[in-house]
């Protein structure tokens, strides 16, 4: 079935560990999208792709690092994982970066930061 | 700065009609989503907006006002399996989208 794979599904982490959450879509959509959601909060773009081999900062870029080797792939890593980045990250593409194409999710990962 | 205003939360029954509101402000407008998120899973797109007036899509509608910067979702025959957030976005002058923090959607018998 296509779609976006994200992997881990949750995950418990210790303060100051470095992460890195997995993203793969086989659409072959040429954006791709990271957001953390947080109770009482919208969506928050943490960084976005839209074609392989280039990446931009989003609204909370902070303490977060993307790659994008292919257009399949955008793996997302917590160099240095704080409390604060508890939260849900979901991983999203659209066809184009271009505004009027909808965006598809992952089921997201539960990352918990003690 | 850019702001998404979606009420909290909303009880309605079923086979009942409810329309959830979102006003916007941001830097430039290049169109309005709805989403749907059932509780712990991803959310889904429902509906895109970019000129004025009614998108009809089988029991659910979006209506858009570019002048007031507000959008509602009018879901109709209400079922259970409609329980969920609905959230809206906005495209700004950048092509990111900007998101409402949600309005639950509670369905009662």
């Amino acid at each position: 079935i296509a779609g976006i794979t994200q992997a881990p599904t949750s995950q418990i982490l210790a303060a100051g560990r470095r992460m890195t959450l997995r993203c793969t879509q086989d659409m072959r959509h040429n954006a791709m999208y990271w957001y953390r959601q947080d109770l009482g909060l919208g969506l928050r773009l943490i960084h976005y792709s839209n074609t392989a081999g280039t990446t931009g900062k989003g609204e909370v870029p902070d303490g977060y690092s993307v790659s994008r080797a292919n257009t399949d792939d955008f793996p997302l890593t917590l160099a240095s994982a704080v409390p604060s980045q508890t939260s849900v990250y979901f991983c999203a593409s659209s066809d184009t970066g271009d505004s009027n194409q909808p965006q598809h999710f992952g089921d997201g990962t539960r990352l918990s930061i003690l | 700065g850019q702001n998404i205003d979606q009420p909290t939360e909303m009880t309605a029954t079923e086979g009942a009609i409810v329309q959830i509101n979102c006003t916007y402000q941001t830097s430039g407008f290049n169109g309005l989503f709805w989403y749907q998120q059932h509780a712990g899973e991803a959310p889904t797109f429902l509906s895109y907006n970019v000129l004025d007036g009614l998108e009809e899509k089988g029991r659910f509608s979006s209506f858009l006002s570019r002048s007031k910067g507000y959008s509602y979702l009018l879901l109709k025959e209400l079922q259970m399996k409609d329980s969920a957030s609905y959230l809206c976005a906005v495209a700004d002058s950048n092509y990111q989208l900007i998101w409402g923090a949600g309005t639950k959607l509670i369905i009662k018998p």
